[in-house]
């Protein structure tokens, strides 16, 4: 049971490049998540699936995409990397809703630290 | 707009210390508050509080949450080098799974 997995752990993009962040789990959560950290700022929302099928913006979307490729995959594509993308990224994943019991807790992957020339 | 604003920011205790980390939230749709300690890699969970005023223990930290002052605190006792960690708490949201994340609080435990 790996949990969530994430990759790459490291990369280094030129400014105008594109990537993609690709992030897996196998605890069978409907709910999944990318935030990006940066000194000082906690983590911050970037896009989230509440479900397969669905993808809603976050706290700082601008200058990201996402794909909910199935249940269990949610990837984070740069088109255009700008060095303000430098930081650490992170994917989560929750579990089900069930009414009246929200659950909240999510469960993180090891992270990608991304540098932008 | 919601919002989670924890305080101090950054702490430098001694080893055997107490400490006391706060949190304070305007979330709407409030549901519950999270508490995640960060080393170096990923965020792992330690506390979810719904209810105001019930402490929550495990081993030497703890947690409560006052609804109505809309603050929570974690207490740590004792502490020990391996408790420096960034923590972060957060608040989440009444019907959906978002959760809205405060600026972190890094605790360093000096020998």
């Amino acid at each position: 049971n790996a949990g969530v997995t994430q990759t790459p752990k490291f990369q280094v993009l030129k400014t105008g490049q594109s990537m993609t962040l690709q992030c897996a789990q196998d605890m069978n959560h409907n709910s999944m998540y990318w935030y990006r950290q940066d000194p000082g700022m906690g983590l911050r929302l970037i896009y989230y699936s509440a479900s397969e099928g669905t993808t809603d913006k976050g706290e700082v979307p601008n200058g990201y995409n996402v794909s909910r490729l199935n249940k269990r995959e949610f990837s984070l594509r740069l088109e255009s990397a700008a060095p303000s993308q430098t930081s650490v990224y992170f994917c989560a994943s929750s579990g089900v809703l069930f009414y009246p019991t929200w659950l909240n807790e999510q469960f993180f992957g090891p992270g990608t630290r991304l540098t932008v020339l | 707009e919601d919002k989670v604003v924890q305080s101090p920011l950054s702490l430098v205790v001694h080893e055997g210390d107490t400490v006391t980390l706060n949190c304070s939230y305007e979330v709407t749709n409030f549901r519950s508050l999270l508490w995640y300690k960060q080393e170096k890699k990923a965020p792992t969970f330690l506390f979810m509080l719904t209810s105001s005023g019930i402490e929550k223990k495990s081993g030497r930290l703890s947690s409560i949450l006052d609804k109505k002052e809309l603050f929570s605190i974690l207490n740590i006792t004792a502490t020990q080098t391996g408790d420096s960690a960034i923590y972060l708490c957060a608040g989440g949201l009444q019907g959906a799974q978002k959760l809205v994340f405060g600026q972190g609080t890094r605790l360093t435990i000096n020998p």
